[in-house]
């Protein structure tokens, strides 16, 4: 089993409807992040959470919201999808004990919205 | 502020050619670097890391150098393969950035047989 799930794994949707995005871990991490992926733009960051009660925002949240349920669960929600958030979005982990340690992904949500 | 370049792509490479794939970083303090790789229809896996200067990461014939000197961490392999196609991803994690991976924007590898 996966350590990082993220479900769906694919969705195409139209404009203006609500989506959400689910990720779960079973590493026992303190920390989860969101990320979307555009080509040729590399990963960049949309929410990030340091532990339930800790929500940040990253460097492109707008349009986007996150819940942190518990430890282990980090949902992404577009509540009005518009085209230009069609892309590859990844959840993270990592632990905050070693903070010098890497992330670990999910294997991604591909996202259209017509 | 934060940021990352890496060579731009596509690379195109013969089976048993020599990859160099060029990062270079800007950030405050010493941060820790990172490779990623993605493979196709896959997410991000951690290829190799180096926490500080002078460190060498290194991980299935891949090889970076933690320069702080040059800020750089420039990707090497001897000999690639049909196998090693994929997108590199060059990151740093620092003490200034809470937690989060600033990346480059990937380069993507094409290894022909």
């Amino acid at each position: 089993d996966a350590d990082v799930t993220q479900t769906p794994r694919n969705r195409i949707t139209k404009t203006g409807k609500r989506i959400m995005l689910e990720c779960s871990q079973t590493k026992g991490h303190d920390r989860m992040y969101w990320y979307r992926q555009d080509p040729g733009l590399g990963l960049r960051l949309i929410y990030y959470s340091f532990d339930v009660k800790d929500i940040n925002k990253g460097e492109i949240s707008d349009g986007y919201s996150v819940s942190r349920q518990a430890q282990a669960k980090f949902s992404l929600s577009l509540e009005s999808a518009i085209p230009n958030q069609t892309a590859l979005y990844f959840c993270a982990t990592s632990d905050r004990a070693e903070s010098n340690q890497p992330q670990h992904f999910g294997d991604g949500t591909r996202l259209s919205i017509l | 502020g934060n940021s990352v370049t890496q060579m731009e792509g596509p690379v195109t490479l013969s089976e048993e050619a020599f990859l160099t794939i060029n990062c270079t970083y800007t950030a405050t303090g010493y941060p820790s670097l990172f490779w990623y790789v993605q493979y196709p229809g896959e997410g991000l896996q951690l290829l190799l890391k180096a926490t500080k200067a002078d460190d060498k990461g290194s991980n299935k014939g891949f090889e970076a150098t933690y320069r702080k000197e040059t800020t750089s961490f420039h990707l090497e392999k001897g000999s690639v393969q049909v196998s090693d196609s994929a997108v590199y991803f060059c990151a740093f994690l620092g003490s200034s950035t809470l937690g989060r991976l600033y990346f480059g924007r990937g380069t993507q590898l094409t290894v022909w047989p």
